[in-house]
């Protein structure tokens, strides 16, 4: 199966910071990456898929990209709603799987 | 509203079975894959499976395979998982999930979860 490994797994940053996380792939993806939102005691939200295609209604701060093995999802200047846990999953073999999981914490 | 709806989770003893349902509602179920992902306490989200619009693929995570069967009724909009031979590390939150294909590919609907706790 292919591992996904997403770092940093906390990050602490301000409103109006720039951030950006990482994910590495055990193998070649060919841009079959997706990025989700969790926010606890919510349900987890679409955020891009194909590794840079912004899902509609998904606000233009976020944007995802990448290519091969390495991925990055980066929100260019982070507001309250975006304090959350992210997640990237990958699709390009049968069994589907996620990363770690990053949290994005207030500093 | 496009949704979906888990039911069927509860406390089990190891060993036993629970057959988790979803409902969807608000869009055309057969132009679909589904899936079922699960969410352990203090831990992060884990595929657990998934199958094709019309079931010709179906596929599981190791952790699950071989003791967990995914299914569905496209004539009532449902979607199922057999889970079977319980471990307590199978204590979850399982979430169905809507694909954005009729392939296996990433999610873009998700319920608010059914809990399913396995404990002696």
């Amino acid at each position: 199966d292919i591992q996904l490994t997403q770092s940093p797994s906390t990050l602490s940053a301000s409103v109006g910071d720039r951030v950006t996380i990482t994910c590495r792939a055990s193998q070649n993806l060919d841009k079959w990456l997706a990025w989700y939102q969790h926010v606890p005691g919510r349900a987890p939200k679409l955020l891009i898929y194909k590794s840079s295609i912004l899902k509609r209604g998904v606000p233009s701060r976020f944007s995802g990209g990448g290519s091969g093995a390495e991925y990055s999802l980066t929100i260019s200047s982070l507001e309250p709603d975006d304090f959350a846990t992210y997640y990237c999953q990958q699709y390009n073999t049968y069994t589907l799987t996620f990363g770690g999981g990053t949290k994005v914490e207030i500093k | 509203e496009v949704q979906v709806v888990e039911s069927g989770g509860a406390l089990t003893h190891p060993g036993g079975s629970l057959r988790l349902s979803c409902a969807a509602s608000g869009f055309t179920f057969d132009d679909y894959a589904m899936h079922w992902v699960r969410q352990a306490p203090g831990r992060g989200l884990e595929w657990v499976s998934g199958l094709t619009w019309n079931s010709d693929r179906k596929s599981y995570a190791d952790s699950v395979k071989g003791r967990f069967t995914i299914s569905r009724d496209n004539g009532r909009n449902a979607l199922y998982l057999e889970m079977n031979t319980l471990r307590p590390e199978d204590t979850a939150l399982y979430y169905c999930v809507k694909d954005i294909t009729a392939a296996l590919n990433a999610f873009d609907v998700w319920g608010r979860g059914t809990k399913v706790v396995v404990s002696s």
